[in-house]
């Protein structure tokens, strides 16, 4: 079975600051895709940004990029020039390309943006 | 393009009713996924629907069910409520079953008195 753990329940950085959020995940497929999904407070959950484990170029969207160590199982969310905005849980999830194709989501981290 | 909708958005009811939650997926997506978040276990798997065939259930009692339209449409419904089954329940819609992107509604906040 896969596991996604998130070893940060919460993180706190000032506006401006780049901060980096760790998640690390298990599984026995080769082929799978990891995404970062955020929860603002009290509003539905977004995607912020998806990798395929195929790609070997980490995965880019403005200011949000990944760092995706296949070998590590390793796939960390760097946010830069931090804004209030960007406060909220985010979630790493795991999907196998193969076998019960669903979400596997760590446990979050919750994020404050301080101003 | 509107997004996931969710149907209703609160909802109280008592130990021993059933409920029924409604999804309408983004438009030209034809597979929804169920998820149950609660603070204690995080977001958990469902179920997830395709062709109005259910493809994948998660381990939840059987007390929880689902259906999907020709429309696309999702229905969950948990009948025998316990107050363990409080939860924020998202629906999440994709173009195809799989790998393809899952986008999320806002979710229907159940509280079990």
């Amino acid at each position: 079975a896969q596991t996604v753990t998130q070893s940060q329940p919460e993180m706190s950085v000032q506006e401006a600051e780049t901060v980096t959020l760790s998640c690390t995940y298990d599984t026995s497929e080769n082929n799978y895709y990891l995404f970062w999904y955020k929860q603002p407070p009290s509003r539905q959950m977004i995607l912020v940004i998806r990798q395929e484990a195929y790609k070997q170029q980490n995965a880019t969207e403005n200011r949000f990029s990944v760092n995706f160590q296949k070998a590590a199982k390793s796939f960390s969310l760097k946010i830069s020039d931090s804004q209030l905005g960007d406060t909220a849980m985010y979630f790493c999830a795991f999907i196998a390309d193969q076998g019960a194709q669903k979400l596997v989501f760590g446990q979050g981290t919750r994020l404050t943006i301080n101003p | 393009k509107a997004g996931v909708t969710q149907t209703p958005r609160y909802l109280i009811k008592t130990r021993g009713q059933q409920v029924t939650l409604s999804c309408s997926p983004i438009s030209g997506h034809r597979s929804v996924s169920w998820y149950q978040q609660t603070p204690g276990q995080g977001l958990q798997f469902l179920f997830e629907y395709f062709s109005e065939t259910q493809r994948n259930k998660g381990n939840f009692p059987g007390r929880f069910s689902g259906r999907q339209f020709s429309n696309s449409r999702s229905e969950m419904n948990v009948s025998t409520l316990e107050l363990g089954d409080s939860a924020l329940y998202l629906c999440a819609s994709s173009l195809r079953p799989s790998t393809d992107t899952q986008y999320f509604g806002p979710g229907t906040r159940l509280t079990v008195l």
